[in-house]
This record gives C-alpha cells, sequence and structure tokens, in this order.
C-alpha cells in the first residue's frame, strides 16, 4: 500500500535548527511536497522536491533521496511563528498526492 | 482578493440534517478539490474536479454530493449527517490536474460539527 511516515510532535527552540523526516511508500512517484499549516488555518505550500538533492530557500530546505523514499524538511533560525504543523505529501504515478498526518512543531523561547 | 474562498466556515447541525458547503476559487485553475481533515489531521481527499469533470471519487459514502456548475466553483452537499462527519472540509484548486509539478491551494476550511 501506499504510506506516508512522519513524527507526531517536535519541540525545537527559538533562533535554533530543527530537521523534521518524511519517508514515503507510493505506486511510482512524481515529486514530494511539503505544505505548512498554522492551528486553525489552511495549509500553505512550502517547497517541491522531484531530483535527489537539496533545495534552499530563505531559512527553509528540503531534501529528497528518492532510492531511499526519503526526504526532510530543515527550518534554520527558528521563530516562533514558525509553530505550526507540517505536512509531507508524496505524488503517486497517477498524480495523486498521498498525505502524511503531519508533525506538529513546538518553538519554544 | 481571496484566491479560494469557501462558506459557511463553521456549521453546528443535528444529525440527520443535509447541509451544503460553497467554494469559488479565482485563480483560473482548472481543477478543484475536497478534502476532509479530521481530529487526527489527516488530509483525506475526497473528490476531484477537472474542468467540471469528476475525476477522482474516493470511497465516501453516497451521502456526499459534489457539484461543480463552473470550474471556479465545486460545492459539497452532505445529506443524512452522522458523528462521524464531524471534521475540517478544505476546498483546494490547482492550475491542473496531470502535472508533477500541482501545487495546492486551499480556502480556509469548513469545520463542521454534528451532535
Amino acid at each position: 500500500g501506499q504510506n506516508i511516515d512522519q513524527p507526531t510532535e517536535m519541540t525545537a527552540t527559538e533562533g535554533a535548527i530543527v530537521q523534521i523526516n518524511c519517508t514515503y511508500q507510493t505506486s511510482g512517484f512524481n515529486g514530494l511536497f511539503w505544505y505548512q499549516q498554522h492551528a486553525g488555518e489552511a495549509p500553505t505550500f512550502l517547497s517541491y522536491n522531484v531530483l535527489d538533492g537539496l533545495e534552499e530557500k530563505g531559512r527553509f530546505s528540503s531534501f529528497l533521496s528518492r532510492s531511499k523514499g526519503y526526504s526532510y524538511l530543515l527550518l534554520k533560525e527558528l521563530q516562533m511563528k514558525d509553530s505550526a504543523s507540517y505536512l509531507c505529501a508524496a505524488m503517486d504515478s497517477n498524480y495523486q498526492l498521498i498525505w502524511g498526518a503531519g508533525t506538529k512543531l513546538i518553538i519554544k523561547p | 482578493d481571496t484566491a479560494v474562498s469557501q462558506t459557511p466556515k463553521y456549521l453546528v447541525t443535528q444529525m440527520g440534517n443535509d447541509k451544503s458547503i460553497k467554494c469559488e476559487q479565482n485563480l483560473g485553475h482548472d481543477t478543484m478539490y475536497w478534502y476532509k481533515q479530521d481530529s487526527k489531521k489527516f488530509l483525506k481527499i475526497m473528490f476531484s474536479y477537472n474542468n467540471k469533470e469528476l475525476i477522482i471519487n474516493e470511497t465516501v459514502p453516497n451521502r456526499f454530493s459534489p457539484k461543480s456548475p463552473d470550474k471556479a466553483h465545486l460545492n459539497l452537499h452532505i445529506n443524512s449527517l452522522e458523528l462521524g462527519d464531524s471534521a475540517v472540509y478544505f476546498c483546494a484548486s490547482s492550475l491542473t490536474l496531470y502535472d508533477s509539478f500541482n501545487v495546492l491551494t486551499f480556502g480556509a476550511g469548513s469545520r463542521l460539527t454534528v451532535l
């Protein structure tokens, strides 16, 4: 079956760096997405990887290893506003998104 | 200018009632979706429409009926509401369906509570 695994919750300190891991199993692969969802709000797009390697976008970076079925989202210089859930989603060969349950990130001062 | 707008934001109703949620997007996208997010925060696809045509209809009870009068609108009607229908329902849109770089723009969500 198709599956996404990511940690349920993580805690980090303001100003620090945190890495949120995601492993996926899909029928075929057309890319890996990360979305951010603040409590009570809609998910918003953060990043997309389809080739192996690191994509950097300001304080956020996302990495993909297709051979390992693995991605991570790296958040640097954490700010209190980064407290949110981070959703990993993989696209299968039918262009359907398979979603993880999300990782709730708690930032402490 | 809200890109994807859905109404109402909150719905509280009794079991057995019928309710509708409306969604509109002004992004010129071809594809629209309905997702359900339960208390465990899983986002589950319910329906997707591409240019008013139903493409995906996951294993959703037939009490749920989507309607797309045009490609900018996708409404969701729910008959005979049950306690398990309580969730947040998100409408979303994307430029197209059959593209790997398919970024979804979500509406703010409609929180349905069935008593």
